[in-house]
């Protein structure tokens, strides 16, 4: 099974408009953390946000914001008033304690924005 | 704060010929490393990663191998490319589960 999952391929959005970039994760270690990382047609690999497993409160970090749901096991990222430069491939992943610290990658969501 | 250096950016190789990738890392000592490939338009596959000096764990077969000479030098090497091989490659470093990885630019890698 997929340990980390991006259902949406590809999503537009209106500049100025806020958009959700779903991800959702499996596993049964109780300690891990989630990142979401921007990558940009140039292609670096552009760190925006983290979620501890233990964090009671969602992150936030300027437009960005992760809402974590532990339960429903999803960490989705939610850019706030979108610009032309958020157009870029989007990628969640996850790194758990018992895995060496080893990332895991979703397949990743390009994200358009339209003027 | 830490700088993944990564080179060459872009790279165009006939199949058979051997390969050579290197990483260096500044702002840390005794990271994590990691080599990824990415093929177009999909998420990254971790391919090597390593704890320390001369220790290299592989995460699928393949006909790459990779080496850690020094602290903070990372090589993916191959003695004959694929066309499969193709790919964008990134080097990363990272401690602690609950810290960010860091990336290099990456290397374009085309195979003819």
């Amino acid at each position: 099974a997929q340990k980390i999952t991006q259902t949406q391929p590809g999503m537009f959005v209106q500049e100025k408009e806020a958009v959700t970039l779903d991800c959702t994760y499996d596993t049964s270690d109780p300690s891990y953390g989630l990142f979401w990382y921007k990558q940009p047609s140039s292609g670096e690999m552009i760190f925006l946000i983290y979620q501890g497993s233990y964090d009671q409160q969602n992150a936030t970090e300027g437009r960005y914001s992760l809402n974590f749901q532990k339960a429903r096991k999803s960490a989705n990222l939610v850019i706030s008033a979108s610009q032309l430069g958020d157009s870029a491939m989007y990628f969640c992943a996850m790194r758990e304690v018992t895995n060496a610290g080893k990332s895991t990658f979703g397949d990743g969501t390009t994200l358009t924005v339209k003027p | 704060s830490q700088t993944i250096h990564q080179w060459p950016a872009t790279l165009v190789q006939p199949v058979g010929s051997p390969l050579s990738l290197e990483c260096t890392v500044e702002g840390t000592s005794n990271p994590n490393l990691y080599w990824y490939r990415q093929a177009a338009g999909r998420g990254l596959q971790l391919l090597f990663y390593s704890v320390g000096i001369g220790q290299i764990s592989s995460e699928v077969p393949q006909n790459l191998s990779a080496s850690r000479p020094q602290d903070r030098q990372f090589i993916l090497s191959s003695k004959k490319l694929l066309l499969s091989d193709s790919g964008f490659y990134l080097c990363a470093s990272g401690q602690g589960t609950n810290q960010p990885q860091h990336f290099g630019d990456g290397t374009r890698l085309s195979i003819l």
